[in-house]
Formats: C-alpha cells, sequence, structure tokens
C-alpha cells in the first residue's frame, strides 16, 4: 500500500519569509495530493491540492510541486505571517480492489514568529 | 449545509465499555472514512467506506467495526474499549468526481 513521508516535523520561521515542507510517497498509481492545514482543536482543512497531471499549482501565497519521477511534492508558503502557524500534513491518494483512501504523513507543526 | 458532523465530542470510557461515535454528512458524498490523531503518529486510516453497504479496513482497524448503512452516516464502534484507544478520532466524507475531503471537528476520546 501506499506510504508517505514528511519532512521536517517542525519548522520554525520569521514572518515574511518562506516555508517550504517536502513528502515523498511510495505508490506510483497514486494520483491525488492534497495539502491540510490543522488549527489548535479543530479538524483538518484543505487549503490546496495538485493532481498527477499537473506540475504546480499556485493559490495566492500557497504552491504546491510534484515530482513524479521522484514521487515527490512540497508546499511552498511565501511572505509567511503569525496566522500560518498551524500543523500541515500532506496526503497522498492511494488504490486497493475496493477503492481510493487518502494516506497522509506524520504532520509539520510551523511556527511563524512575529 | 452542515458538512460533516460528529458526537460525541469528548468521551471518557473505562476499559472494556463499548460505545458508538456518530458521523453524518450532508454533501452526499460516497466516500467515508475514519481516522485516528495520535501525537507524532499523524492521521492513520480506520475503516473507510466507497458507499453504502460497502466497508474496507485502513492502516489501523484492530479493535472497531464499522457499517454503511445509509449514505449520510458512518459510524465507528468500539467493541472493548482499551487505554490504546485513546485519541482523537476524525471522520471524512468525499466525493468521486474531486476527491477533495472533507473532515468532521474530531471527537477526543480517554480510555481509562
Amino acid at each position: 500500500g501506499e506510504n508517505v513521508e514528511q519532512h521536517p516535523s517542525t519548522l520554525s520561521v520569521q514572518e515574511g519569509d518562506s516555508a517550504v515542507i517536502k513528502c515523498t510517497y511510495s505508490d506510483s498509481a497514486s494520483n491525488y495530493f492534497p495539502w491540510y492545514k490543522q488549527e489548535l482543536g479543530k479538524g483538518p482543512q484543505l487549503i490546496i491540492d495538485i493532481r498527477s497531471n499537473v506540475g504546480e499549482k499556485k493559490d495566492q501565497r500557497i504552491a504546491v510541486t510534484l515530482n513524479k519521477t521522484a514521487k515527490h511534492f512540497s508546499l511552498h508558503i511565501t511572505e509567511t505571517q503569525p496566522e500560518d502557524s498551524a500543523v500541515y500534513f500532506c496526503a497522498a491518494k492511494g488504490w486497493n480492489q475496493a477503492g481510493t483512501a487518502l494516506i497522509f504523513g506524520k504532520g509539520t507543526t510551523l511556527s511563524v514568529s512575529s | 449545509n452542515a458538512g460533516v458532523t460528529q458526537t460525541p465530542k469528548f468521551q471518557v470510557l473505562k476499559t472494556g465499555q463499548s460505545m458508538t461515535l456518530q458521523c453524518a454528512q450532508d454533501m452526499n458524498h460516497e466516500y467515508m472514512s475514519w481516522y485516528r490523531q495520535d501525537p507524532g503518529m499523524g492521521l492513520r486510516l480506520i475503516h473507510y467506506s466507497v458507499g453504502a453497504g460497502i466497508t474496507d479496513q485502513g492502516e489501523v482497524p484492530n479493535g472497531y467495526n464499522v457499517s454503511r448503512s445509509t449514505t449520510e452516516d458512518f459510524p465507528l464502534r468500539l467493541l472493548s474499549a482499551a487505554p490504546s484507544q485513546t485519541s482523537v478520532y476524525f471522520c471524512a466524507s468525499s466525493s468521486t468526481s474531486t476527491g477533495e475531503q472533507f473532515f468532521g471537528p474530531g471527537t477526543r476520546l480517554t480510555v481509562l
């Protein structure tokens, strides 16, 4: 089955700096790669996603890149703000006999200090 | 739309007790799933369903049962709670067309 590795586990940046979180996946059949943000006491919320037919996707200060050959994808946050502080999870959509399931990385705790 | 709802928000059980965590969605999504979240372990898939009457196991299914009698509801049952099941449980749903997964607010379970 699918396995997703996420690095780093913690990341501290100054306000205005950029932050990059990287993930690798194992199943070459995976074709959907979302990123979730989880604030304290809440459920994860989708912030951006990318499909395997696209190499890069951008939404304002957030971008995701995908390298299918190397089986890794990354989240880029530019001009970070204190409200970006949260836990970020990457995921890959794997396939099995019955259907599909999202497999998550272990998460990155991002701290943005002002 | 209420989205994905979960009840209860908090629960304390004694070892050996049973209980059901409720999950409902009003978006007519085919896919529903249950995850548990533990410190340093991320979100681990317990069980999932691709539609009413169909369920399958995820990464950590032992000690949990599920059923899917309707599109809207996907309850998670703990038959005999153990301290190792202390965790935060999230239910999620998604449609086949987009794959975007929506999460509920979570249930914090403590087993003493």
